[in-house]
């Protein structure tokens, strides 16, 4: 299983949006809603930030939204704050029952 | 809240087997309900997913890695292990386990991650 592609980064300044990519095949992103997306700090372990595509878990801000459309899923944080910089996963079942990662992108809060 | 905790060796030498433990709080593994996993991240890279298991001993695997591979779990002292055999250098990186929502095989709880390191 191949990993799912991102952006190696993104940057952008307090306040602003960004969206990060996420693309992957048909056996994957694009055939189950079940693409997930992860903040890890350094050192730290990675944090569910999405689940199924758009869901976030309670206690994470709704500035971080998730989309998808065809092989491709979206993270957008709107109103970037400082501590919102960070590398970022997405992952996604796939058709062998299993799960693949992308390959992460850094953000940087100018 | 569900809590995780990875031990085991942080030094394995090459051609040795890896073995690593998740001992699981605040839930309790043989209840049912999750699936439970092992994620690795190499120093600086990616993540990349090991493989799951269900408490009834059902396995998934990566396929790149299914032959040297081996993930069980003892509900009796609510934790699941991980083999990994005739490691490498390649296979030096932090490990991570994790709890799976079973429905969209999501890691939601993740352990801390422990660092191993395959070195003669």
């Amino acid at each position: 299983q191949s990993a799912l592609t991102q952006p190696a980064s993104v940057s952008g300044s307090p306040g602003q949006s960004i969206t990060i990519s996420c693309t992957g095949t048909s056996s994957d992103v694009g055939g189950y809603n079940y693409v997930s997306w992860y903040q890890q700090h350094p050192g730290k372990a990675p944090k569910l930030m999405i689940y199924e595509v758009s869901n976030r878990p309670s206690g994470v801000p709704d500035r971080f939204s998730g989309s998808k459309s065809g092989n491709t899923a979206s993270l957008t944080i709107s109103g970037l704050q400082a501590e919102d910089e960070a590398d970022y996963y997405c992952s996604s079942y796939t058709s062998s029952s299993t799960v693949v990662f992308g390959g992460g992108t850094k953000l940087t809060v100018l | 809240q569900v809590q995780l905790q990875e031990s085991g060796p942080g030094l394995v030498k090459p051609s040795q087997t890896l073995s690593l433990t998740c001992t699981v709080s605040g839930g309790s593994i043989s209840s049912g309900g999750y699936y439970w996993s092992w994620i690795r991240q190499h120093p600086g890279k990616g993540l990349e997913w090991i493989g799951y298991i269900y408490y009834s001993g059902s396995t998934y695997y990566n396929p790149s890695l299914k032959s040297r591979v081996t993930i069980s779990v003892d509900t009796s002292k609510n934790q699941f292990s991980l083999k990994l055999s005739s490691v490498t250098a390649a296979d030096t990186a932090v490990y991570y386990c994790a709890r799976v929502e079973p429905t969209t095989v999501t890691p939601d709880y993740w352990g801390q991650g422990t660092l191993v390191t395959v070195s003669s």
